[in-house]
């Protein structure tokens, strides 16, 4: 089955400040990764994706993840962080290849980042 | 590309009544998802449909919950005499095929008095 550790409940940086949040999971092969935001009352909106090839993948925001196949990770970094990005951040993994099943995605627990002005 | 429109937005009910949500996917989406989102919590995942047909079903499902999608659009979620640990966000999202992001709707809250 599959998982999703995000090990941080909550994050604080000072704006302008840099950001990684961190993600592990556990699939038995290839997953597809995702970052998702949500805003209070608010869906989630797709930030970035992996699915194969290059292992930095950049999003929307100006935010990037890196898969790491060694570490079981898919940890999400911006340079530099603005007031808005206060939200809750979710990492999934869905099952990757042709598996003749939905793909559902299992999500983490989320992250809450707090930015301090 | 309208998004995916859920409605309605917030559900106030009392223990023992029926829910029905509805969701209406991107258009050209052939696959629909549901999941339950608690607080603090990631979503989970309920059901998915690819076109009409409900393809898979989780143990979160249990028989007092049925959703259909009988024409291959729109979907709708009832949850038969509600229950206070039913009180939870609904999302609904919708994709292109397997493995495509998922985009997702604004939720639908629901509370149980």
């Amino acid at each position: 089955a599959q998982s999703v550790t995000q090990p941080d409940i909550h994050i604080t940086v000072s704006e302008g400040a840099s950001l990684e949040l961190r993600c592990n999971y556990s699939y038995g092969a290839t997953p597809y990764l995702f970052w998702y935001v949500q805003s209070p009352g608010q869906g989630l909106q797709l930030l970035l994706k992996y699915f194969s090839g290059d292992t930095l993948v950049q999003g929307i925001k100006g935010f990037e993840a890196e898969f790491k196949r060694s570490q079981s990770s898919f940890n999400l970094r911006k340079p530099s962080v603005h007031w808005s990005d206060a939200a809750e951040y979710f990492c999934a993994v869905g099952a990757g290849g042709f598996t003749g099943g939905g793909n559902k995605l299992t999500f983490g627990t989320g992250t809450q980042l707090k930015v301090e002005l | 590309d309208t998004g995916v429109s859920q409605d309605p937005r917030h559900k106030i009910t009392k223990r023992g009544q029926n829910v029905t949500f509805r969701c209406d996917p991107i258009s050209e989406h052939n696959r629909l998802y549901w999941y339950r989102q608690t607080l603090g919590q990631g979503p989970e995942f309920l059901t998915y449909f690819q076109n009409e047909a409900q393809l898979e079903k989780s143990r979160l499902l249990s028989d007092r919950f049925s959703a259909e999608r009988p024409k291959g659009s729109f979907s709708t979620l009832e949850i038969q005499r509600t229950e206070q640990g039913d009180s939870a966000m609904y999302l609904c999202a919708s994709s292109t095929q397997q493995g495509q992001p998922q985009h997702f709707g604004d939720g639908t809250r629901l509370s149980i008095l």
